[in-house]
């Protein structure tokens, strides 16, 4: 079980639009469309943007969306604000009926 | 409104056990998968297990199989894991998670967490 790979870190300014990847295998990212995406801010529970690659719970802004394209998935954020830094979690569903997360990636808004 | 309080974490010593409890409210608790995935301090998330909402099926991350058990008890809305044989990389921030009722790799609602320290 390993973990997903994101990169450590990314930044943008606001109003920009910044994209975080999340690579797995053909064994779980690529497999299925189970992928889902976590915001956590400092102290604070994960919260879920995105579920199912590309599905918004009722309440998640917009501007958050997910794709994925072969053993990669990636979130977006369009019109980059301020609450928006915050770390971000990708998860999967796996071919061992197990779930994984990605390491996280820290978001700054410059 | 969707509410997940988890209780029992504490200091515990190396092969020690202890037992979590997540007490939910606001929605049918046998309808939904339940989760908990855990935090170290400073670190990222991890899943440890899930149960189906009738009790029927679970799922364990490998770094827990054979030491911990989840459970639940529907008819007192409450979630349970069983931790035995404790150790050091244990040490974290444990979450109660709920699913939608579509897919149990999704977790929606959070509870805020009970820390679990394995320390001599």
């Amino acid at each position: 079980q390993s973990a997903l790979t994101q990169p450590a870190s990314v930044s943008g300014s606001p109003g920009q639009t910044i994209t975080i990847s999340c690579t797995g295998t053909s064994s779980d990212v690529g497999k299925y469309k189970f992928v889902s995406w976590y915001q956590q801010h400092p102290g604070k529970a994960p919260k879920v943007m995105i579920y199912d690659v590309n599905n918004r719970p009722s309440g998640v802004s917009n501007r958050f969306s997910g794709s994925k394209s072969g053993n990669t998935a990636s979130l977006t954020i369009s019109g980059l604000q301020a609450e928006d830094e915050a770390d971000y979690y990708c998860s999967s569903y796996t071919i061992s009926t197990t779930l994984v997360f990605g390491g996280g990636t820290k978001l700054t808004v410059l | 409104e969707v509410q997940l309080l988890e209780s029992g974490g504490g200091l515990v010593q190396p092969g020690g056990s202890l037992r979590l409890s997540c007490a939910a409210s606001g929605f049918t608790f046998s309808s939904y998968s339940m989760s908990w995935v855990r935090q170290a301090p400073g670190k990222g998330l991890e899943w440890v297990s899930t149960i189906s909402g009738g009790g029927t099926n679970t799922y364990y991350a490998d770094s827990v199989k054979g030491r911990f058990t989840i459970s639940r008890d529907n008819s007192k809305n409450t979630l349970y894991l069983q931790m035995n044989s404790l150790r050091a990389e244990d040490t974290a921030l444990y979450y109660c998670a709920k699913s939608p009722v579509t897919t149990w790799s999704a977790l929606d609602y959070w509870g805020q967490g009970t820390l679990v320290t394995v320390s001599s």
